[in-house]
């Protein structure tokens, strides 16, 4: 069966260090993957997904990036945080024969 | 394109009450149409979706939803609370005709809570 892990679950980390939030996925091959971020109140905002190894689309200019560097595996990061990134980070991924998304339990972030 | 639109942010219902949660879709071509649940720290758990067929559709922990084209609605329904229906709902649509594994967009999502 498929699943797909997330971590960690919660990260304090101060404004100006760097991040790396990281999403597998096992039992699938050639997933569609996503990073989703929800801040208060303002439901499910999609940040980057990806169809394909070193192949990432950006939804939302901002101070994050993303990487693809193995076929089930997507890396959330930035070189510098701030405030305006904490937030609730959720992984998800889709495939072809199945509808819809499956989600990643979620990574909650803190920036102090 | 396409949108999700969940009117307000928040339902409250007594436990045993009927639950509607309401969903109203914009597309251009058919689409594919899900609800998902979200607990407290959690990620979203799909509750039921509407692919083709039948248009009313049944779901995880009692729930059901309708799709109505002529509405463009696709609304959630449980029809007795439980407390531990709350949660924070999220209706999301794709373009049938990009596949199966095409991009979903989320409305905004609604929180239920059941009072005893």
């Amino acid at each position: 069966s498929q699943t797909i892990h997330q971590w960690p679950a919660t990260l304090v980390q101060p404004v100006g260090s760097p991040l790396s939030l990281e999403c597998t996925v096992e039992g699938t091959s050639n997933p569609n993957l996503y990073w989703y971020r929800q801040a208060a109140g303002r439901g499910l905002q999609l940040l980057f997904y990806s169809v394909g190894i070193g192949q990432i689309s950006s939804e939302v200019p901002q101070n994050l990036s993303a990487s693809r560097p193995q076929d089930r595996q997507f890396i959330l990061s930035s070189k510098k945080l701030l405030l305006s990134d904490s937030g609730f980070y959720l992984c998800a991924w889709s495939v072809p024969f199945i509808y819809g998304y499956t989600f990643g339990s979620g990574t909650r972030l803190t920036v102090v | 394109a396409q949108s999700v639109t969940q009117l307000g942010s928040h339902v409250s219902v007594s436990e045993g009450a009927l639950v509607l949660l309401r969903c109203n879709y914009s597309s251009s071509v058919p689409p594919y149409l899900f609800w998902y649940v979200q607990y407290p720290n959690q990620g979203l758990q799909l509750l039921l979706k509407y692919t083709t067929g039948a248009t009313l559709v049944k779901g995880i922990n009692g729930f059901e939803a309708e799709f109505k084209k002529s509405e463009t609605s696709f609304h959630l329904t449980k029809p007795s609370a439980h407390m531990s229906d709350a949660a924070e709902y999220f209706c999301a649509v794709s373009l049938r005709h990009t596949g199966a594994n095409s991009k979903l967009t989320f409305g905004k999502g609604i929180t239920l809570s059941v009072r005893p």
